[in-house]
């Protein structure tokens, strides 16, 4: 089993629609929890921290369920710029690695 | 700008050669990491600098490969004797301090070896 996990995808949306998103890891005693979004042949970037309480920025929502140890996030009113591939990150067993799931591809359709 | 920077962008190498990827963190940026990123997949853990020290370099994938940072900014990965499955995207990524922080990106240098 790998570290962390996420459905590949991808996932089909309509432009409006909301869709969500998991990602499962295994090291139960992470700290640090993460989204990033990358696009085509670009670098990642952080889309969100997640913290226990859960965060909300705008239309997208994070959480955290440490009990069956996955993050999850949430997108509302989605939008034609928001196809890309979600990645989420864990930190390790080391303090200074992050381990990264493979990515969930996400295609908003008109 | 005062994002990451890397280069060169892409590099096309012949197996058996040596090659060097630079990555010029953001100015303050303690913590500086490299990736491995094949397609369609996520970022790979290589090492780890804290300033000029190298603190993890458990991901790296064999002895081929060496980092160094030796004045605690900018950055050097090389692949000595590259093989066909070194090809990938090389990411350089920094942070203010740890894996607790933001980590920013520099665009990547993308690595072919024929």
């Amino acid at each position: 089993r790998k570290e962390v996990e996420q459905d590949p995808g991808p996932f089909n949306v309509p432009e409006g629609a909301t869709v969500a998103f998991n990602c499962t890891y295994s090291n139960s005693a992470s700290q640090s929890f993460f989204w990033y979004r990358q696009d085509c042949r670009k670098e990642p970037k952080l889309l969100m921290s997640v913290y226990s309480s859960g965060n909300e920025d705008g239309r997208f929502t994070a959480q955290l369920n440490r009990a069956s140890q996955y993050i999850s996030l949430l997108i509302r009113d989605s939008k034609l710029s928001d196809s890309a591939t979600y990645l989420c990150a864990v930190n390790g067993g080391s303090n200074y690695q992050l381990i990264w799931g493979a990515g969930t591809k996400l295609i908003i359709k008109p | 700008g005062a994002g990451v920077s890397q280069s060169p962008r892409y590099k096309v190498a012949k197996r058996g050669q040596d090659v060097a990827l630079r990555c010029d963190p953001i100015s303050g940026h303690v913590s500086l990491f490299w990736y491995q990123q094949a397609l369609g997949q996520g970022p790979e853990f290589l090492t780890y600098f804290q300033n000029e020290a190298q603190l993890d370099k458990s991901g790296l994938p064999s002895d081929r490969f060496f980092a160094e940072r030796p004045e605690g900014s900018v950055s050097t990965l090389k692949i000595q004797r590259t093989q066909q499955e070194d090809s990938a995207v090389y990411l350089c990524a920094s942070s203010l301090a740890g894996t607790n922080n933001e980590q920013f990106f520099g665009p990547g240098t993308r690595l072919t070896v024929l």
